[in-house]
C-alpha cells in the first residue's frame, strides 16, 4: 500500500531564516506531487506540482520554490521566511484524479 | 463568484443523525467529484470520489452527483462523535497528460453530539 510522509511535523522559524519541508512517498511509482498550504479557516491553497522529476509548476508567485530531485521526494523551501508563510503544508500524491495527503507541516514564523 | 460554494457551518447533529453536507459549482467542465475529512491538526483524508451522476454508498457515507445542478452531496447515516471533522468537497476537470489540478470547497465543519 502507499504512503506519504512529512516532516517535520512542526516547526517555529524566526523572520527571514531559510525553509526546508520534505515529502516522500513510498508504494507508488511516477506520482504527480502537489504541495498545499492552509491557512487558520480558510481553504486549500496549491502551491506547487510536479508530474516528473525535475519537472515543477508554480501556481501562486510567493516566496517559496520546491523541487523534486528524486521520483518519489518533493522538496519545499525558501531562504527567507516571511510571517505571511505561517499555516499548515501539505504534500500530496496522485495518479489519476483523487490526490492523498500527507500528515502536514505546521510552519510558525516568529 | 467562487467556481465551489460550500457552507462552512458549523454543522451540529445529535448521535444518530443523517447529516446532509452539500457544495455547489459554476464549472460545468468538473467531472471528478471528492470528499475529504480532516480532523483538527490532519491532513485530509480521501471519503469517497466519482465521476458520474447518480448516488455512490460506501458503508454509511453516500455521495451524490447532479451534473444538471451543478450540486453534489455527501449523507452521513447514523453519525457518530468520531465524525466530527471538517468536511471538504473537490472536483476537477478530466485531462490527459497532465497533473490533476483540484478545486475545494472551503470545508464543512460537523460536529456530532452525545
Amino acid at each position: 500500500s502507499q504512503t506519504i510522509h512529512q516532516w517535520p511535523a512542526t516547526l517555529v522559524q524566526p523572520v527571514g531564516s531559510p525553509l526546508s519541508l520534505e515529502c516522500t512517498v513510498e508504494g507508488t511509482s511516477n506520482p504527480n506531487l502537489y504541495w498545499y498550504r492552509q491557512a487558520a479557516g480558510r481553504g486549500l491553497q496549491l502551491l506547487f506540482y510536479s508530474v516528473g522529476i525535475g519537472q515543477i509548476s508554480s501556481e501562486v508567485p510567493q516566496n517559496l520554490s520546491a523541487s523534486r530531485p528524486q521520483d518519489r521526494q518533493f522538496i519545499l523551501s525558501s531562504k527567507k521566511l516571511l510571517l505571511s508563510d505561517s499555516g499548515f503544508y501539505l504534500c500530496a500524491w496522485s495518479v489519476r484524479y483523487e490526490q492523498y495527503f500527507g500528515p502536514g507541516t505546521r510552519l510558525t514564523v516568529t | 463568484q467562487k467556481e465551489v460554494e460550500q457552507d462552512p457551518g458549523p454543522l451540529s447533529v445529535p448521535e444518530g443523525a443523517i447529516v446532509s453536507l452539500n457544495c455547489t459549482y459554476s464549472n460545468s467542465a468538473f467531472q471528478y467529484f471528492m470528499w475529504y475529512r480532516q480532523y483538527s491538526r490532519k491532513g485530509p483524508e480521501l471519503l469517497m470520489y466519482t465521476y458520474s451522476s447518480g448516488n455512490k454508498e460506501d458503508g454509511r457515507f453516500t455521495a451524490q452527483v447532479d451534473k444538471s445542478s451543478k450540486y453534489i452531496s455527501l449523507f452521513i447515516r447514523d453519525s457518530q462523535p468520531s465524525d466530527s471533522a471538517t468536511y471538504l468537497c473537490a472536483m476537477s476537470v478530466i485531462n490527459t497528460g497532465t497533473a490533476s489540478k483540484l478545486t475545494f470547497g472551503t470545508g464543512t465543519r460537523l460536529q456530532v453530539t452525545l
